[in-house]
């Protein structure tokens, strides 16, 4: 069975420019979510995607945005890149929704640099 | 009062060594304590959870330790080997995975 998979591994940007990051969950999977990793620290809650619509958003300004498709894959824009957004993107998925046993799968994550 | 705070930052235990990772809630309403394993350029993976009905759950040599009253759990790395050399998160929810809290991290590395 296929994990999590993002692309692109590796993006660079300059200061300004739009990044879009894409997100295929494993196969069943209905939930995306997305975290963003600065170097040295934690995972910080981006955007929870659940058929189809956004069901919560984390603590972000308005230019980091996605959507997901009818598929269940997911993409995050990233809008007038600052060089505070340079990070590791991780992407999970889960199955289940709301069970309280519910395990996160990541993908191995998308590095953006912003220059 | 949603944060679950981890330590220490990082840690450095020889090989054969225990390695001992705490972290602390309080919410109440956290009721799914997993432990996530990340290597360099991966992304996390779970690799233990318990859930507050139990004291102790053990799966090879990593054991959770979870002490319901003081609010606080704790993961066990026995017989420590370099292939453990990673960054470890504790966590916790309520119930809905988009409410899962990550403590800070701890970056732990195995002398051999």
């Amino acid at each position: 069975e296929a994990g999590v998979t993002q692309s692109p591994t590796h993006l660079i940007k300059t200061r300004g420019q739009q990044a879009t990051l894409r997100c295929s969950p494993i196969s069943g999977h209905t939930s995306v979510y997305w975290y963003q990793q600065a170097l040295g620290l934690g995972l910080q809650f981006l955007l929870w995607y659940d058929e189809g619509e956004e069901r919560n958003r984390g603590n972000f300004p308005p230019r980091f945005s996605g959507r997901q498709f009818p598929n269940y894959s997911s993409e995050l824009n990233v809008n007038a890149l600052e060089l505070e957004d340079s990070a590791l993107y991780l992407c999970a998925s889960s199955l289940e929704v709301g069970t309280g046993a519910n395990v996160l799968t990541f993908g191995a994550g998308s590095r953006l640099t912003v220059l | 009062q949603q944060q679950v705070k981890q330590s220490p930052q990082s840690l450095i235990v020889q090989k054969g060594g225990i390695s001992i990772i705490n972290c602390a809630y309080e919410n109440t309403a956290f009721d799914y304590f997993p432990w996530y394993q990340q290597f360099p350029g991966k992304g996390p993976a779970l690799l233990i959870a318990i859930r507050p009905d139990v004291s102790e759950k053990k799966e090879g040599r990593f054991t959770i330790s979870f002490n319901k009253s003081a609010k606080q759990f704790s993961l066990h790395i026995m017989d420590s080997q370099p292939g453990d050399s990673a960054t470890y998160f504790c966590a916790a929810t309520p119930g809905e995975a988009s409410k899962i809290i990550f403590g800070s991290g701890t970056r732990l590395s195995i002398r051999p």
